[in-house]
């Protein structure tokens, strides 16, 4: 079946630091992966896309890169802010089982002032 | 514009009854998705639309669980008999087509108790 694995602690880190957060997957090689945010109550909201063809893809303080070897995708926020606490999820689409998106667990991220 | 709409917000139920969840894509969304997400894991798949044909309903948990979109917009989701372990939030989301590149745009979600 398969296996989306995010970060499983939470993460805690300092104003203006760099929040690295993976997701790793198993049993299938996705074409795209994407990154979603959510906040408590309210439903996820969409980031960004990487497809399987690009190593990296950055959109203001983001950037998310895709290694396909490894199964595995890593999301990176530049110079946090508070705002930027929420939980974010990975999720791709498995075309060899249906219609079905996976979803990661998710990783709460938490920046302190 | 409008996002996707869900409603109620948030429903409580006694177990044995039927509930009904509403969903209201964005307008000319295709493909509409229904998830289930319990606390602190991320949403899962139920069913998915496009148009008014349900192509896949794999992920509904029984067959207590019915969906339907009679008109390709509105969707609802009705849980018959209601259990415990039906409480959750579940989650409708709308797409502009069915494809890995397409971003889902989500309701709040319609939290379900039931006692």
């Amino acid at each position: 079946s398969q296996k989306i694995e995010q970060n499983s602690e939470a993460l805690n880190i300092q104003e203006g630091k760099t929040a690295t957060l993976t997701c790793n997957y198993t049993n299938y090689s996705p074409a795209y992966l994407q990154w979603y945010r959510q906040d408590p109550g309210r439903g996820p909201v969409f980031l960004l896309l990487i497809r399987e063809n690009e190593k990296e893809k950055r959109k203001e303080r983001l950037k998310v890169t895709f290694d396909t070897t490894l199964k595995q995708s890593l999301f990176h926020i530049t110079a946090s802010q508070p705002a930027d606490s929420a939980t974010y999820l990975c999720a791709f689409l498995s075309s060899d089982t249906g219609n079905q998106f996976y979803f990661g667990t998710g990783t709460s991220l938490t920046v302190i002032p | 514009g409008a996002g996707v709409s869900q409603s109620p917000r948030y429903k409580v139920a006694k177990r044995g009854q039927d509930v009904a969840l509403r969903c209201d894509p964005i307008s000319g969304h295709v493909s509409l998705f229904w998830y289930q997400q319990a606390l602190g894991q991320g949403p899962e798949f139920l069913t998915y639309f496009q148009n008014e044909a349900q192509l896949d309903k794999s992920g509904l948990p029984s067959d207590r669980f019915f969906a339907e979109r009679p008109e390709g917009s509105v969707s609802t989701l009705k849980i018959q008999r209601t259990q415990q372990e039906d409480s959750a939030v579940y989650l409708c989301a709308s797409s502009l087509g069915w494809s890995s590149n397409q971003p889902q745009h989500f309701g709040d979600g319609t939290r379900l108790s039931i006692l």
